[in-house]
């Protein structure tokens, strides 16, 4: 079966430190995978969706960017945080099955900014 | 494009009552619909998901919904509440577009009185 994983779970920084969540993807191959972001009380944001190795959609420009080295890993990014980029990160994946697909939800991670 | 709507931002419902979750969408096709339900702090869960054929859609957790396209919606129901049960509920509309994608509502806080 598929899993997903997400690191760290919690995370607390300083404005203007840099940034890096991972998620990794098991037991499928060649995923869809996304970035939300989900601010206290609103719903899903997206930010980045990757169809695959080195390709990189972004929905809405910020200091924010992703990387997907490998297949099965995303990784989101900051060179220098803003306290605006507090809030829950999540990461999914799908696989497309011809007409639709599905997306899957890692736990998330609660970064805050201060 | 496709757009989905949640019209009640929280409810209120005593534990052992019937639930009965709004989800309306805007899309021209027929749509690929989904119910997710997330817990304070965690990833969100699929419930369930309606792609085509019958209407009536089981879930996970005794969950239900009904695809209305007359009425552009998708309503998500239980007839028993527990109090585990208090989550976010989010609605989700696919379609494709460019790539499939994935539409969020809002979000429905469920608060479960004892």
């Amino acid at each position: 079966s598929q899993t997903i994983h997400q690191w760290p779970a919690t995370l607390v920084q300083p404005v203007g430190s840099p940034l890096s969540l991972e998620c990794t993807v098991e037991g499928t191959s060649n995923p869809n995978l996304y970035w939300y972001r989900q601010a206290a009380g609103r719903g899903l944001q997206l930010l980045f969706y990757s169809v695959g190795i080195g390709q990189i959609s972004s929905e809405v420009p910020q200091n924010l960017s992703a990387s997907r080295p490998q297949d099965r890993q995303f990784i989101l990014s900051s060179k220098k945080l803003l306290l605006s980029d507090s809030g829950f990160y999540l990461c999914a994946w799908s696989v497309s099955s011809g007409y639709t697909d599905t997306q899957y939800f890692g736990p998330g991670t609660r970064l805050t900014v201060l | 494009a496709q757009s989905v709507t949640q019209p009640d931002i929280h409810i209120t419902v005593s534990e052992g009552a019937s639930l009965e979750l709004r989800c309306n969408y805007s899309y021209g096709a027929t749509p690929y619909l989904f119910w997710y339900v997330q817990s304070p702090g965690q990833g969100l869960q699929l419930l369930l998901k309606y792609f085509s054929g019958d209407t009536l859609v089981q879930g996970i957790k005794g969950f239900e919904a009904e695809f209305k396209r007359s009425q552009s919606s998708f309503n998500l129901r239980k007839p028993s509440v527990h109090w585990s049960d208090a989550a976010e509920y989010f609605c989700a509309v696919g379609a494709w577009a460019g790539g499939f994608k994935t539409i969020f509502g809002a979000g429905t806080r469920l608060f479960v009185k004892a």
